[in-house]
């Protein structure tokens, strides 16, 4: 149980288009997902909450026009990053929180890998 | 944005040999958790910690949570060359609705077989 999915995998694309990243609850229903993104070698930086129905709350420094989150259900949250340049190349991880469970543990997708030319 | 820190950043040790890495903060935390990434994939889960002083084991690893909720660490006794991986730990912080979790900046683990 308590899986996480993302598709794609890796996307390769073009500096100025937008990319969308796809997070999926398979076995629960999360009201709140949250995204992530790593940098070769570097720990995950929270970049923003995503709560369904409303409002992404992004972290200090975060583009909330750059990077669009929408979560139109409850196993469903998006990542659009728009106009990508190659410094917006990096690992974006999801995750999620069971709404059955202690609202604590959140768990994490595998990560797709971004990389903008 | 916050992050708590990790030591040692990396080690290299023999399989085997038991390990021991910590995590400290300046900020206090109600629960600390302990992940293991894998290349290119997520983060998996491999202990949580709820109370100050929970000292909590899960086969090989064990882990505790500083009394003075500022600190964790992580033991793994008789190391094997699956261990190798990066060691993450996080602090999580907020209120009921408002949770998330503050990221370590990493162990990175290597094995000599």
């Amino acid at each position: 149980g308590a899986v996480v999915s993302q598709h794609p995998s890796r996307v390769i694309c073009k500096s100025g288009t937008s990319v969308k990243i796809e997070c999926r609850s398979l076995d629960f229903q999360a009201t709140t997902m949250f995204w992530y993104r790593q940098f070769p070698k570097q720990s995950l930086m929270l970049m923003a909450t995503s709560n369904e129905g409303s409002k992404a709350t992004y972290e200090q420094g975060v583009e909330k026009d750059k990077f669009l989150i929408n979560h139109a259900s409850l196993t469903l949250s998006t990542l659009t990053v728009t106009s990508a340049h190659p410094e917006d190349s990096s690992f974006y991880i999801c995750s999620a929180r069971d709404v059955a469970g202690t609202g604590i543990e959140q768990f994490f997708g595998p990560g797709t890998r971004l990389t903008v030319l | 944005g916050q992050q708590l820190n990790q030591s040692p950043q990396s080690m290299f040790i023999q399989e085997g040999e038991d390990v021991s890495m910590n995590c400290t903060s300046s900020s206090i935390f109600n629960t600390w958790l302990w992940y293991k990434q894998d290349p290119g994939e997520g983060p998996v889960l491999l202990i949580a910690l709820y109370k100050a002083g929970e000292l909590t084991s899960n086969g090989r690893l064990t882990a505790q949570f500083g009394i003075t909720r500022k600190d964790s660490f992580l033991n793994i006794s008789a190391s094997i060359p699956s261990d190798v991986g990066i060691y993450f730990c996080a602090g999580q912080k907020g209120t009921s609705g408002t949770y998330k979790y503050i990221f370590g900046t990493g162990t990175r683990l290597k094995v000599l077989a």
